[in-house]
């Protein structure tokens, strides 16, 4: 069974860098097939979709997102990351990690959440 | 890029049906099979119950199914249970390795 799990600091301070790592435990992110998402959630509203990453490296970025994000894999440790440059309170939301196959989510991580404040 | 656009609630009765309504564009929804729909209880994880349109995974009830006409994407959620409660949002893909997302309704079994 794919299992995902998120870990990272819960608070950062404006201007800086949101750091978080998935974790994936049952499947290999090497083995291709799926494609390495991150996704936020507003407090009380929809998702965004923030980007993916496939096994190769290749990354595909939110246009909205694109210029403050980095997504990239670290195979050793089957893990793969989300990096957010100069965040705002507007990037206060839960982030889940998720696996994109033919273009759905077919598994997700449970959230974390980050708050931006000083 | 807009979001696709969901009623923010829907209602029903135990028993009764509802149908939840996700509307795109020729460029997403209208122009693809890969709608996918997702149930999202409070403070957890979104699950896939729908994907291509109308397809099942494996463990998720034959209550729900889903549809497709035109630029908008339908769930309907059959014999409502206590348990159905929750959010969903769909998600559709939209070309050149781009996914968008809908913005979620809230269900309530009365």
């Amino acid at each position: 069974q794919v299992q995902l799990q998120e870990s990272g600091p819960g608070l950062v301070t404006p201007s800086q860098t949101l750091s978080l790592t998935c974790t994936v435990s049952g499947a290999s992110i090497n083995s291709g097939g799926y494609y390495w998402s991150w996704i936020r959630q507003h407090p009380g509203r929809g998702l965004d979709w923030i980007g993916y990453i496939y096994y190769s490296g290749s990354a595909y970025y939110n246009p909205s997102l694109k210029s403050r994000i980095t997504i990239s894999l670290e195979t050793s440790k089957n893990q793969f990351s989300l990096r957010v440059s100069s965040v705002t309170a507007a990037d206060t939301a839960v982030y889940f990690c998720a696996g994109v196959r033919n273009w759905r989510f077919d598994y997700w991580g449970q959230g974390a959440l980050v708050t931006v404040s000083s | 890029q807009s979001a696709l656009t969901q009623p923010p609630s829907a209602s029903g009765s135990p028993g009764q049906s509802v149908t939840i309504s996700c509307t795109g564009t020729s460029g997403d929804v209208g122009g693809y099979k890969y709608v996918s729909w997702y149930q999202q209880h409070l403070g957890k994880a979104p699950k896939l119950m729908i994907y291509e349109v109308n397809k099942r995974p494996s463990g998720v009830p034959d209550r729900f199914s889903g549809s497709k006409s035109g630029n908008t994407a339908s769930l309907t959620v059959s014999g409502l249970q206590a348990e159905d409660e929750a959010d969903y949002f769909c998600v559709s893909y939209a070309g050149i390795n781009d996914l968008i997302f809908g913005g979620g309704t809230k269900l309530t079994v009365l």
